[in-house]
């Protein structure tokens, strides 16, 4: 079972630089998210999609943009890599309905220098 | 939008004892409030959860316990082993939107 998967693991970016953060599920599941997760400050949404062709925003989108073509792909694109964007990135995914378990991938450490 | 304050930020119990943590949310239209548990380098799984018609609910050692009136609720472990050393997320959401907005966390430590 492969869940929900990230990549890359570890990725250190220059100021400027643009990347996109990878993210796949193979449950099926119409609802994905990203979040940060920076000391003391808990998990922050970023985007979320309901399904494929839908995207929304959450508390903090700026420097961050999505798409969703398909199911089963959420990819987060950072535009121009700042340092404040260093953190540790969770993308997750669950069935419609809030009441549905949340399955986190296993995160992106991202370090802007 | 909903605000999620969570306390304490750290918590240190001996193993044995019990650990509460405690959460206010500020949005009276949120009804739906899980916890999850972060073990170190590990992903966020959820432990529990709790909907706003249930005053209480208990899944073995775990319980979490919601006051709708004051707006708050709390994460009640009993009997803490060394496996329950981890961080702890609150978080509240509603049942008519999608998004559910996490509390800051609490890193438990449980000492043998």
């Amino acid at each position: 079972n492969a869940g929900v998967t990230q990549t890359p693991k570890f990725q250190v970016l220059k100021t400027g630089q643009s990347m996109t953060l990878q993210c796949a599920q193979d449950m099926n599941h119409e609802y994905m998210s990203w979040y940060r997760q920076d000391p003391g400050m808990g998990l922050r949404l970023i985007h979320y999609s309901v399904g494929a062709g839908i995207t929304d925003q959450g508390e903090v989108p700026n420097g961050y943009n999505v798409s969703r073509s398909t199911t089963e792909d959420f990819p987060l694109r950072l535009l121009s890599a700042a340092p404040s964007q260093t953190s540790v990135y969770f993308c997750a995914s669950r069935r419609q309905g809030i009441q549905a378990e949340a399955f986190f991938g296993q995160g992106t450490r991202l370090t802007v220098v | 939008g909903e605000n999620v304050e969570q306390h304490p930020s750290t918590l240190s119990v001996q193993e044995g004892d019990s650990a509460v943590i405690k959460c206010t949310y500020s949005d009276s239209a949120s009804n739906y409030f899980p916890w999850y548990k972060q073990e170190l380098g590990k992903r966020p799984q959820l432990i529990i959860d709790i909907r706003s018609n249930v005053g209480e609910k208990k899944d073995q050692r775990i319980a979490v316990t919601l006051n709708k009136t004051a707006k708050h609720f709390s994460l009640h472990i009993t009997e803490t082993q060394p496996e329950d050393s981890a961080v702890y997320f609150c978080a509240a959401g509603n049942f008519g939107n999608e998004k559910l907005t996490f509390g800051t966390g609490t890193r438990l430590t449980i000492i043998p």
